[in-house]
C-alpha cells in the first residue's frame, strides 16, 4: 500500500537558523507531492508541490524541496526560519491510481526559539 | 482568489441534534472534499465529490451525510454523532479530481459533541 512518511514528530530550531523537514513516500511510481503548513487553529495552506521536471521546487515564504527519487524523499528546507513559521508540516501524496486522493504524513511540530 | 469558506468555525452540538457544516468556494472547481482531522493527527478523507456527483465514501459512518448541491457549495450533515466525532473538519477545493490537482483547503470547522 501506498505510504507516506515523516520521521520528525517534533523539531526546535532556532530563529534564524535553517530548517529541514524530512518526507519519504513508498510507491512504484512517481507520485505527486504536497508540503501543506497548518498554523494553530487554523487550515492547511499549501507551500509547494511537485508533478515532475526540475526535482528542486521553490515554494512561498521561502520554502523549497527536492524531489530524489532513488531516495524517494521529498524533504523541505528553509535557509533561514521567522518566528513565524512555527506551525505543523504535512508532506502529502496523491498517486494516479487513486484519483486525486491525498494521504498525508503524519506531521511534523516545528517550534522556533528566540 | 485560492479561498474556500467554511461555517460555522465553531460547533458544539448535543448527541441527539441534526447540525449542518456548510463550505462554499468560489473559484469555478469542480471538485470538493471532506476531510477530518483529530487534534494533533494529520487530515483524513472522508468523501469527495467530482462534478456534482459523490466519487469516493471512505467508508464512512451514515451519520455523515455529504450533500453537493450545486459546484459551489458543499453540506456535511451530522446526525446522532458520538462524542468520539468532535474533531475539525476540513473542507477542500480542486479545479478537477485528478491526481495531481492543487487541492485548497477552508479553514475548518471545529465540532464539539456533548
Amino acid at each position: 500500500a501506498q505510504s507516506v512518511t515523516q520521521p520528525d514528530i517534533h523539531i526546535t530550531v532556532s530563529e534564524g537558523a535553517s530548517l529541514e523537514l524530512r518526507c519519504n513516500y513508498s510507491y512504484g511510481a512517481t507520485p505527486y507531492l504536497f508540503w501543506y503548513v497548518q498554523s494553530p487553529g487554523q487550515g492547511l495552506q499549501l507551500l509547494l508541490k511537485y508533478f515532475s521536471g526540475d526535482t528542486l521546487v521553490q515554494g512561498i515564504k521561502g520554502f523549497e524541496a527536492e524531489f530524489k527519487r532513488s531516495q524517494s524523499s521529498f524533504n523541505l528546507r528553509k535557509p533561514s526560519v521567522h518566528w513565524s513559521d512555527a506551525a505543523e508540516y504535512f508532506c502529502a501524496v496523491a498517486f494516479k491510481a487513486a484519483g486525486n486522493k491525498l494521504t498525508f504524513g503524519g506531521g511534523t511540530r516545528v517550534l522556533v526559539k528566540p | 482568489d485560492t479561498e474556500v469558506t467554511q461555517t460555522p468555525k465553531h460547533l458544539v452540538m448535543g448527541m441527539t441534534n441534526k447540525k449542518s457544516l456548510k463550505c462554499e468556494q468560489h473559484m469555478g472547481h469542480r471538485a470538493m472534499y471532506w476531510y477530518k482531522q483529530k487534534a494533533k493527527k494529520p487530515p483524513e478523507l472522508m468523501f469527495v465529490y467530482s462534478y456534482e456527483k459523490l466519487s469516493i465514501n471512505e467508508s464512512v459512518p451514515s451519520r455523515f451525510s455529504p450533500e453537493c448541491p450545486n459546484s459551489s457549495l458543499l453540506n456535511l450533515h451530522l446526525h446522532a454523532l458520538q462524542p468520539e466525532d468532535s474533531a475539525l473538519y476540513l473542507c477542500a477545493s480542486s479545479q478537477g479530481g485528478q491526481p495531481g490537482n492543487t487541492i485548497y483547503f477552508g479553514e475548518g470547522s471545529w465540532l464539539t459533541v456533548v
